[in-house]
């Protein structure tokens, strides 16, 4: 069984423009969520998707946005990047949402890289 | 709030000493804990959980983990460490319930173990 696959691996973009990150999740998983990685401030929680409907968001500006597909794919987008949004962006999977099943199934992430 | 703690941020260790990672977590309800690794270069991965019974859960790879209500505690440990043990570690947490919720995860652990 295929695991979480997020695309791009790696990015860089400067200050002031958009970008957007797409998951593809576990075959069969209905729940995907991010997370942001930093050395400082460790993994935070932005948001999670389930049956296409956000169900539950972090404490992140508007700037940071997302959505999920019919077929459970998903995609976050970050607008008006400023330097601290350089971070590992890790998607994550699960058959039910966190809440009902708990563990989750992570990609490698998506590291972005605002100059 | 909930919030997860861990008290060692870098542990060095010669391979076959023992581990043991401290995790001390806040919330006064039903709680769901995890224990994941993240390998050098690789994705986070689930070493083990606790929902329920016994406290003394057993993961992957020889680790453990007790979960102890009264101390709001649930430490890792092995009893021999290896070099391929080297990675970071994380304790969390599940907030919420049912189709909604999010794993809250402390600031994460690096261990090196030194051949």
């Amino acid at each position: 069984k295929a695991g979480v696959t997020q695309t791009p691996r790696y990015l860089i973009k400067t200050r002031g423009q958009q970008v957007t990150l797409s998951c593809s999740p576990i075959s069969g998983h209905r729940s995907v969520s991010w997370y942001q990685q930093t050395p400082g401030q460790g993994l935070q929680f932005l948001f999670e998707y389930f049956s296409e409907t956000q169900r539950n968001k972090g404490n992140f500006p508007g700037r940071f946005s997302g959505r999920q597909f019919s077929n459970s794919r998903s995609e976050m987008n970050v607008s008006t990047l400023e330097l601290g949004d350089s971070a590992l962006y890790l998607c994550a999977s699960a058959p039910r949402g966190t809440g009902a099943y708990g563990e989750l199934f992570f990609g490698e992430g998506s590291r972005l890289t605002v100059l | 709030a909930q919030s997860v703690s861990q008290h060692n941020h870098h542990v060095i260790l010669s391979e076959a000493a023992s581990l043991e990672l401290g995790c001390n977590y806040s919330y006064g309800g039903t709680v769901n804990l995890f224990w994941y690794v993240q390998y050098p270069g690789q994705h986070l991965q689930l070493l083990l959980k606790y929902f329920s019974g016994d406290p003394l859960v057993k993961g992957i790879k020889g680790f453990e983990a007790e979960f102890i209500k009264s101390k709001f505690s649930f430490n890792l440990r092995k009893p021999s460490v290896q070099w391929s043990d080297t990675a970071e570690y994380f304790c969390a947490v599940i907030s919420g319930s049912g189709n909604t919720g999010k794993l809250i995860f402390g600031q994460g652990t690096t261990l090196q173990v030194k051949p």
